[in-house]
């Protein structure tokens, strides 16, 4: 099963991008990289996920390198709201691969 | 709001004891998942069904088993309950099979936080 790492933690200030960066160097092929956010202990959130190219919505924007061993979700307007824990997880598309795993996220902090 | 109920929304016990969690999915979804999350920890995956079916398993237990009803709810029992058994509980559910296409999002409930005394 793929695993990610993450920072534990970052800070940001009101209105500037956050930057958050995911390494999930033994991704394979048929793997899509998905992130969600935990806003102090409620249930996780969905945010965005991709495979190869860049993908962005309302919430996110998802820029994964080439090679996809890692991958950078950008909030463009960080606000104390988005004060959460935010994870990165690796999630096969098909096949044997039914794991979810976890890490400890990155914890954001977003500062007036 | 998800669309995920999860009851109770907490639950106090003592050591030994044996509890029931409660899922309703979002309407629609026929995947429900199960997440263990204690202090300070990251989620941890437990068991996913897929209507009715059990399809992935994570870390979970013996003591505990679930099941997917035929109207898709789900519950989880948590038996012989130790103290380190204390954490939040949270119920997932998504609209197709984990290893299915790629929009298969998770959406989460308010979770069960469970207290073992």
């Amino acid at each position: 099963d793929a695993k990610t790492t993450q920072p534990t933690s970052m800070d940001c200030a009101e209105g500037r991008a956050a930057n958050l960066p995911c390494n999930h160097s033994t991704i394979s092929g048929n793997e899509y990289v998905y992130w969600y956010r935990q806003i102090h202990s409620q249930g996780p959130q969905y945010i965005i996920h991709g495979l190869k190219n860049n993908e962005t919505n309302e919430m996110a924007s998802l820029i994964i390198t080439e090679d996809r061993k890692s991958s950078t979700l950008i909030l463009p307007h960080a606000t104390l709201r988005d004060t959460a824990v935010y994870y990165c997880i690796v999630r096969a598309n098909a096949g044997n691969n039914r794991k979810l795993i976890w890490g400890l996220g990155t914890s954001l902090a977003v500062n007036p | 709001d998800s669309g995920v109920t999860q009851t109770p929304k907490h639950l106090i016990t003592a050591t030994g004891q044996r509890v029931t969690l409660r899922c309703s999915p979002r309407s629609g979804d026929l995947s429900v998942y199960w997440y263990q999350q204690s202090l300070d920890q990251g989620l941890q995956f437990l068991i996913q069904y897929y209507n009715g079916e059990e399809r992935a398993k994570g870390n979970i237990l013996e003591r505990f088993s679930a099941q997917q009803f035929p109207d898709l709810h789900s519950e989880l029992n948590l038996s012989s309950l130790e103290l380190g058994d204390s954490a939040l509980y949270f119920c997932a559910s998504s609209a197709r099979d984990l290893g299915g296409p790629t929009n298969n999002e998770q959406f989460f409930g308010p979770g069960t936080r469970l207290t073992v005394l």
